[in-house]
């Protein structure tokens, strides 16, 4: 079946320093991948996505590369602000056209950004 | 534009005791999904609706849960009798049909005593 696995957290990075949370997923067929992002006492937002292999989704300074080869979507930011600290999600939504199936998430990573 | 409306925000109650978490959608969305996020299991499907049908229920826990979705602007989960191991946040999502993006409203924090 579908499935996400993340690298477990806490990430504990001071200001400005370079951030990397890794995510490798299963699936069958040709899945779209996802970053989302939660702040203390929020829903899940969107970050970024990637809908084929190679291609890159960034946004506020974050990027994943959709790897299909080591079926990986590692998150990637140069230089993490204390406004960054949430829980990161990456995700992963089955083929499909037309009507888009079910989002799998995985157990998300906490990243703590220190000033 | 309203995001995904939840209520209540918190909810405490006492094992054997029926509980009903509501969620409106955001309007013109097609598409609406129940996740319970725990420490322990993370953030896990219960059920999801396309057009108020229910999709895939495989997620739910057993069938002390039950969802429904009466018209296009309205669902509830309904857990009957909870007990403590429900305790979770619960959280409602909708999209369109043709759109991946998921927006989440802020959750129900859900305490079972």
């Amino acid at each position: 079946g579908n499935s996400v696995t993340q690298m477990e957290g806490p990430v504990t990075l001071s200001e400005e320093a370079f951030l990397t949370i890794n995510c490798t997923y299963t699936a069958t067929g040709y899945p779209s991948l996802f970053w989302y992002v939660q702040y203390p006492g929020e829903g899940l937002q969107l970050l970024l996505k990637a809908t084929k292999a190679d291609d890159k989704g960034s946004n506020k300074g974050f990027e994943a590369t959709y790897r299909k080869e080591t079926t990986s979507f590692h998150l990637e930011k140069g230089s993490v602000q204390v406004s960054d600290s949430a829980v990161y999600f990456c995700a992963l939504s089955a083929q499909g056209s037309g009507n888009t199936g079910k989002l799998i998430f995985g157990q998300g990573t906490t990243l703590q950004v220190k000033p | 534009d309203a995001g995904v409306i939840q209520s209540p925000r918190h909810e405490v109650t006492e094992m054997g005791q029926e509980v009903t978490l509501r969620c409106k959608p955001i309007s013109g969305h097609n598409s609406l999904f129940w996740y319970r996020q725990t420490m322990m299991r993370g953030l896990e499907l219960l059920i999801y609706f396309n057009n108020n049908v229910p999709i895939d229920d495989s997620g739910m826990p057993e069938d002390r849960f039950s969802a429904k979705m009466p018209n296009a602007s309205f669902s509830t989960l309904k857990i009957q009798p909870s007990e403590p191991r429900d305790s979770a946040v619960y959280f409602c999502a909708s999209r369109t049909l043709t759109n991946e993006k998921l927006f989440f409203g802020s959750g129900t924090q859900l305490s079972v005593l």
